[in-house]
């Protein structure tokens, strides 16, 4: 069964510092894994989603990397602002062929970031 | 751009009450989910649909819960008798199909069984 684990559960770091968050995830056959930002009561913002065959994407400050063979993937946050203080979750999906393959995605936990002025 | 919206985005109900929690995805879009998030827990997936059939469900998804495509637009939970461990954020999703795989989500909507 897939377990999707992230690390640290919550980060303090003051503003203009880069930072990487951690995801984990157990079985390695994944088909993609997301990232996304979460902020107080809301819902999930997409930030990437890097498919299997990739190691990387990025968008503006951000950039994923994905070591599928480790089960690990980072978010690499440079520069950070006090605008990105949320909570950060990874999702991954299965492959694609699996039986009952729909796109359910499997979530971790969650790193909460606060970036201090 | 286009995004997906919830309705209500607080709902309160009594305990054995049914609610139904709506959803409008992206218009083009196929493939529809519902997830939930307790307070402080992880986001779990419910159930996907497509082609007017639920395509996968969880072990949550049990007997009190329905999906139903209305429409062309709208997108509905069911939960028919509500418990209170039901409480949490409701998310509903969805994506293009094809090679897209990303999902887009919706805003939420709090239930609070009391």
């Amino acid at each position: 069964k897939q377990e999707v684990t992230q690390i640290p559960a919550a980060l303090s770091v003051p503003e203009g510092e880069n930072l990487v968050l951690n995801c984990s995830f157990t079985d390695s056959a994944i088909y993609n894994l997301q990232w996304f930002r979460q902020d107080p009561g809301k819902g999930l913002t997409s930030l990437l989603l890097i498919q299997s065959s990739q190691r990387e994407q990025t968008s503006g400050r951000l950039n994923a990397s994905l070591d599928k063979s480790s089960g690990r993937s980072t978010l690499y946050i440079a520069a950070s602002q006090p605008g990105d203080s949320a909570t950060y979750l990874c999702a991954v999906r299965r492959p694609v062929g699996t039986s009952s393959n729909t796109g359910k995605l499997i979530f971790g936990q969650g790193t909460t970031l606060q970036v201090k002025p | 751009e286009p995004e997906v919206t919830q309705t209500p985005s607080h709902q309160v109900t009594q305990m054995g009450q049914e609610v139904i929690l709506r959803c409008v995805p992206i218009s083009n879009h196929l493939y529809f989910y519902w997830y939930r998030q307790i307070l402080g827990q992880k986001v779990e997936f419910l159930v996907s649909f497509y082609n007017n059939e639920i395509s996968e469900k969880s072990e949550i998804f049990d007997d009190q819960f329905s999906v139903e495509r209305p429409d062309g637009s709208n997108f509905t939970l069911k939960i028919r008798s509500t418990k209170l461990e039901d409480s949490a954020m409701y998310f509903c999703a969805s994506r293009v199909g094809g090679s897209s795989y990303e999902q887009y989500f919706g805003p939420g909507t709090r239930l609070t069984v009391t």
